[in-house]
């Protein structure tokens, strides 16, 4: 069975700082990883993708991926209350399906 | 350029009843997948269609759900007959097959708005 963990949250920051999402996984065999976002009553959209260890930078938001420890992670620097929002890792292994963590809530206060 | 789209957006029913929730993938994308969404459970894959073949279907819950792919621009998912656990939104997501240099097909998947389903 494989498995994608994350900290349902809420993760509460204040505007301005570093939000910081964890996810683990269990499939040693996973290739590529993904973060979407869901706002509350809308469908996911992805908004970073990483397929090898180390740092991936976008704007605001880094990605990192360390795959001896089997850990993906997002850094959403200067955190805006419109990033507050529901966001969900997936990890894809051989086959074409990703498998979706249950995610992690964010709340930005102003 | 048109996403996924789905129909309908919202359907209230009563139990018993049939279910039809309808899937239009991104023109091009040869994968398509329907999603269930509920608070208890996360996201849930129901079934995976590559090039309009059914490929995993594990996640159907049980013989009440039935989906179908008959061409690469529709899909449906239906529920007969349908039960008050049954209500969830749905999700139909499709995905390219990207031939980029050492990388085929990376997996985004590109999630329609859903078909939120009550069931009374």
């Amino acid at each position: 069975q494989k498995e994608v963990e994350q900290n349902s949250g809420p993760l509460s920051v204040p505007e301005g700082a570093i939000a910081s999402l964890n996810c683990t996984y269990s499939d040693r065999g996973s290739q590529s990883f993904f973060w979407y976002r869901q706002y509350s009553g809308k469908s996911p959209e992805l908004i970073m993708s990483i397929y090898s260890n180390g740092d991936k930078e976008d704007g605001r938001f880094t990605a990192q991926l360390n795959k001896a420890s089997q850990y993906v992670s997002l850094l959403i620097r200067d955190s805006q209350p419109s990033d507050s929002a529901t966001y969900l890792c997936a990890v894809k292994g051989g086959s074409y399906i990703p498998t979706f963590g249950r995610g992690t809530s964010l709340i930005v206060h102003p | 350029d048109a996403g996924v789209i789905q129909s309908p957006r919202h359907e209230v029913t009563e139990m018993g009843q049939e279910v039809t929730l309808r899937c239009k993938p991104i023109s091009g994308h040869n994968s398509l997948f329907w999603y269930r969404q509920t608070m208890m459970r996360g996201l849930e894959l129901l079934i995976y269609f590559n090039n309009n073949v059914p490929i995993d279907d594990s996640g159907m819950p049980e013989d009440r759900f039935s989906a179908k792919m008959p061409n690469a621009s529709f899909s449906t998912l239906k529920i007969q007959p349908s039960e008050p656990r049954d209500s969830a939104v749905y999700f139909c997501a499709s995905s390219g097959q990207l031939r980029t240099p050492g990388r085929i097909n990376t997996g985004e998947l590109f999630f329609g708005e859903g078909s939120r389903l009550t069931v009374l």
